[in-house]
């Protein structure tokens, strides 16, 4: 079975500049979330679709983040601009099942690496 | 809010002897608990979890974990570490009925010779 893919793995972007980032989940996962993964810390949830449905976007800053995934599967994440502080390792996870209450596990990508100069 | 207290930066185990890497966790209600592991430029990979039933949990490459509701912990253990066991640990929690997972800030693990 195929695991998470993402790209880019390592971006590096001056500030103000925009960036994306792709994801692809494992085969039948209805549920995708992104994470931002600062250096020193653990994981935080920016957003989780339930197939293209948005269920919480709460800790997506919205001025200048957005998130789509317009038929199900795929998923692209975008800054635009970016700012120094955004420089993290941003991680796409999928998982099979229904998000609220759901007690399944979450399969996790490799994480894009990205550098704000 | 719920949240996860990993109060070890690191731990540094011989190779062979047993180690314990500890979790505290708040939540509202009733837990769901995860321990994951990631290795250096990887993702975040699943090692186990409490969902409900027995306290003691069984994972992946031998690792187990307790869940103890008067101390609110889920600490991740193994009899005989590996060097190959190296590497940073997440505990997380979920709340019943909730969507969200929220993780501790993670244990690096050091196995050595």
């Amino acid at each position: 079975e195929a695991g998470v893919a993402q790209s880019p793995r390592y971006k590096i972007i001056e500030k103000r500049q925009s960036v994306a980032f792709w994801c692809n989940p494992i085969s039948g996962h209805a549920t995708l979330y992104w994470y931002q993964q600062i250096l020193g810390q653990g994981p935080k949830l920016l957003i989780q679709f339930q197939n293209n449905g948005v269920v919480d976007d709460s800790q997506l800053p919205k001025d200048r983040f957005s998130a789509e995934r317009l038929k199900g599967v795929d998923s692209t994440l975008k800054i635009q601009p970016a700012k120094l502080e955004d420089s993290a390792v941003y991680l796409c996870a999928s998982s099979l099942g229904p998000s609220g209450g759901g007690t399944y596990e979450q399969y996790f990508g490799p994480g894009t690496r990205l550098t704000v100069t | 809010a719920q949240s996860v207290a990993q109060p070890e930066d690191q731990v540094n185990v011989a190779e062979g002897n047993p180690l314990t890497v500890k979790c505290t966790y708040s939540v509202s209600g009733n837990p769901y608990l995860f321990w994951y592991v990631q290795y250096p430029n990887r993702g975040l990979q699943f090692l186990l979890k409490y969902i409900t039933g027995d306290n003691l949990v069984k994972g992946s490459y031998g690792f187990e974990a307790e869940f103890n509701k008067s101390q609110t912990s889920f600490h991740l253990k193994k009899p005989s570490a590996l060097v190959s066991d190296s590497a940073l640990y997440f505990c997380a929690v979920r709340e019943r009925g909730g969507n969200k997972l929220t993780f501790g800030t993670g244990t690096q693990l050091k196995v050595e010779l």
